[in-house]
């Protein structure tokens, strides 16, 4: 089962920064990597597919990198509706876990 | 547009089941799998397991396979997650999402809340 280890728990930051969030898996995922944005109350949405490409609609201010076992989502400059939690998922093999998240607070 | 709109939120007692529904639209239902996905109170989310549209294949998470039976009814393009022999810790919000079997879930449900109390 490959685990995947997101780092910091917790980011504060200030609106216009720059957000940088990392996951780790305990062996390679190629690039069989997800990233979800989840704001309270809500259900997770598709922000990052295949490591790095952009789901549909996602501002150009979220960015994904990384394969193997290192990935990291960079938003450029933090908008207010930016702040949530986030969190990583592999998909390649059973079980495709998620991360354990990373909560984006305003500082 | 792509749409999973789930069941209300159940109440149930310990040692009860719970079946959640997740109906979608707006793509060709037998093209996709099911996942199903849960989160307990303030907690991170939990793969539960997927179900193939086409074929009916899953996969489950060890923690639940002995429970859990996901099914799906194409001819109203809707799946469905039964958990049998709830705990409290079953308390959780239940989402569906299109996705799975290789493939990232893209589109997910409202979620259903499910609360386990005597």
């Amino acid at each position: 089962e490959i685990v995947l280890t997101q780092s910091p728990g917790t980011l504060s930051l200030s609106p216009g920064e720059r957000a940088t969030l990392s996951c780790r898996a305990s062996q390679s995922v190629s690039t069989y990597l997800a990233w979800y944005q989840q704001k309270p109350g809500q259900a997770p949405s598709l922000l990052i597919f295949s490591a790095s490409s952009r789901a549909t609609g996602i501002p150009g201010r979220f960015s994904g990198s990384g394969s193997g076992t290192d990935f990291t989502l960079t938003i450029s400059r933090l908008e207010p509706e930016d702040f949530a939690v986030y969190y990583c998922q592999q998909y390649g093999s059973s079980p495709p876990n998620f991360g354990q998240g990373t909560r984006l607070e305003i500082k | 547009q792509v749409q999973l709109v789930q069941s209300g939120a159940e109440v149930k007692k310990p040692g009860a089941s719970v079946k959640v529904s997740c109906k979608a639209s707006g793509y060709t239902f037998n093209t996709y799998a099911i996942t199903w996905v849960r989160q307990a109170p303030g907690q991170g989310l939990e793969w539960m397991g997927w179900i193939s549209a086409y074929n009916g294949n899953t996969d489950c998470a060890q923690s639940v396979q002995d429970r859990v039976t996901m099914t799906t009814d194409t001819s109203t393009s809707t799946a469905y997650m039964e958990l049998r022999s709830l705990g409290s810790d079953d308390t959780a919000v239940y989402y569906c999402a299109r996705g799975g079997n290789g493939w990232y879930p893209d589109y997910w449900g409202q979620g259903t809340l499910v609360t386990v109390s005597s």
